[in-house]
């Protein structure tokens, strides 16, 4: 059975920060995804990762896949205050399933 | 209205009641989720429909019906909840579930109590 678990669970932060959040999981997958939610709100995809090696980036956020680790990452550069929320890794199981994991909650302080 | 959307946003039933929930995407896609996603675990996947035909059922008790009607809309049907049933329940929709590229997209959910 296909486990995901992301760390930290909560993390709280300056602005104009790095930091990095960790999503392990259990057995061979090789999609992985990033979404994030805001407090009430719906979840938004972030990034799609297809393959070992895949590095995407969007502004001050960057995902990479490393699948013989098991482990993707979700950088945060230069972190400013809209980017506090909740930041979800899920990962496609064999059977086509997406696991989610709990989730990074983000609070960037100004 | 555009992506997708859910209601009611908010409700609070009673364990003997009866209730729906709504979802409609409005993307084009083929392919409808429900999701609980409950305080202290990570999103479940409930129900998954793909061209209208129920492809995944959880291992969701029979107090939750899901009925998918067309590719644009899906409900869940509510009858005999418990409390623990209490969760943010989210709606979601893709290009295909079969496509293991395909990105979801979310809805702002149905927050539920059950009292």
């Amino acid at each position: 059975e296909l486990k995901v678990e992301q760390n930290p669970l909560f993390l709280s932060m300056q602005e104009g920060k790095n930091y990095t959040i960790y999503c392990n999981y259990s057995t061979t997958s090789d999609r992985l995804y990033w979404y994030r939610q805001d407090p009430g709100k719906s979840l938004e995809s972030l990034f799609v990762l297809l393959s070992n090696g895949a590095v995407k980036q969007e502004g001050r956020l960057m995902a990479s896949l490393d699948t013989k680790a098991r482990l993707s990452t979700l950088h945060i550069t230069a972190a400013v205050h809209d980017l506090s929320a909740t930041y979800f890794c899920a990962v496609l199981n064999r059977d086509d399933k997406i696991i989610f994991g709990k989730g990074t909650r983000l609070h960037i302080l100004p | 209205e555009t992506g997708v959307t859910q209601t009611p946003r908010h409700l609070v039933m009673g364990m003997t009641n009866k209730k729906s929930l709504k979802c409609e995407q409005h993307l084009g896609h083929n392919a409808m989720y429900w999701y609980k996603q409950s305080a202290k675990k990570p999103l479940e996947l409930m129900f998954v429909y793909n061209f209208k035909e129920q492809t995944e059922n959880n291992s969701v008790p029979s107090r939750f019906s899901p009925e998918c009607p067309n590719s644009s809309h899906l409900f869940l049907h509510l009858h005999t909840l418990q409390p623990e049933d209490s969760a943010l329940y989210l709606c979601a929709s893709s290009q295909s579930s079969r496509d293991r590229d395909y990105e979801q997209y979310f809805g702002p959910g149905t927050r539920l109590t059950v009292t």
